[in-house]
């Protein structure tokens, strides 16, 4: 596709509940990033995918946290069990390897815990 | 290691005035260095970069940013600021000699442009 697209856009979860969120790169692009941000404040580096490998896995808050990607193209976010402490807007991008890196995001999925 | 440092959380500005949003950076190489814009509910965009040559880079919306190696730092500067340019802006790097597979991001600095 033309940019990096995520989804859902918006998902509203009871506290307790697993959700996974969905992102799908820019054709081509290696290395694939999942960040966290809440209410405009920074970003939350939580992952890193060069390929279908995770080199740093990092900024994962906690073990209810994973993530994964196949054919070196989509990822999926996983949160088992959710608290409210996770809601907040999560954000991929996407970046070519060969260059010069700079990443480009997508819309973001904002996730609500209830 | 790298990090990023974005001394200002607010800055604000007269439409017409030039502005500058600070960002300074700790690597153990050679950077690449790296600004985004978030407009009000949007997504954030790649703003500009510095890999090499001219430490004058220009970039989107007519913005630029200095790379200074002595004082570390890349400020991102215009000549006369926009209501428009209103939006929260980060710093990133990355040190290219280390092959870190990931940039860094500042805290972000707000700028808003009065009317």
């Amino acid at each position: 596709g033309a940019g990096v697209s995520q989804s859902p856009s918006n998902k509203v979860t009871e506290k307790g509940k697993d959700v996974e969120l969905r992102c799908d790169p820019i054709s081509g692009h290696t290395a694939l990033y999942w960040y966290r941000q809440s209410l405009g404040q920074g970003l939350e580096f939580l992952i890193y995918f060069q390929g279908n490998s995770a080199p740093d896995k990092s900024g994962l808050p906690s073990d209810r946290f994973s993530a994964e990607r196949t054919g070196g193209s989509v990822s999926t976010l996983t949160i088992q069990r959710t608290q409210q402490e996770d809601s907040a807007v999560y954000l991929c991008a996407s970046s070519n390897r060969q260059g010069s890196y700079e990443q480009y995001f997508g819309p973001g999925t904002r996730l609500t815990v209830t | 290691a790298q990090s990023v440092a974005q001394p200002e959380d607010q800055v604000n500005v007269a439409e017409g005035n030039p502005l500058t949003v600070k960002c300074t950076y700790s690597v153990s190489g050679n950077p690449y260095l790296f600004w985004y814009v978030q407009y009000p509910n949007r997504g954030l965009q790649f703003l500009l970069k510095y890999i090499t040559g001219d430490n004058l880079v220009k970039g989107s919306y007519g913005f630029e940013a200095e790379f200074n190696k002595s004082q570390t730092s890349f400020h991102l500067k215009k000549p006369s600021a926009l209501v428009s340019d209103s939006a929260l802006y980060f710093c990133a790097v990355r040190d290219i000699d280390t092959n870190a597979g990931k940039s860094t991001f500042g805290d972000g600095t707000t700028l808003t442009v009065k009317p």
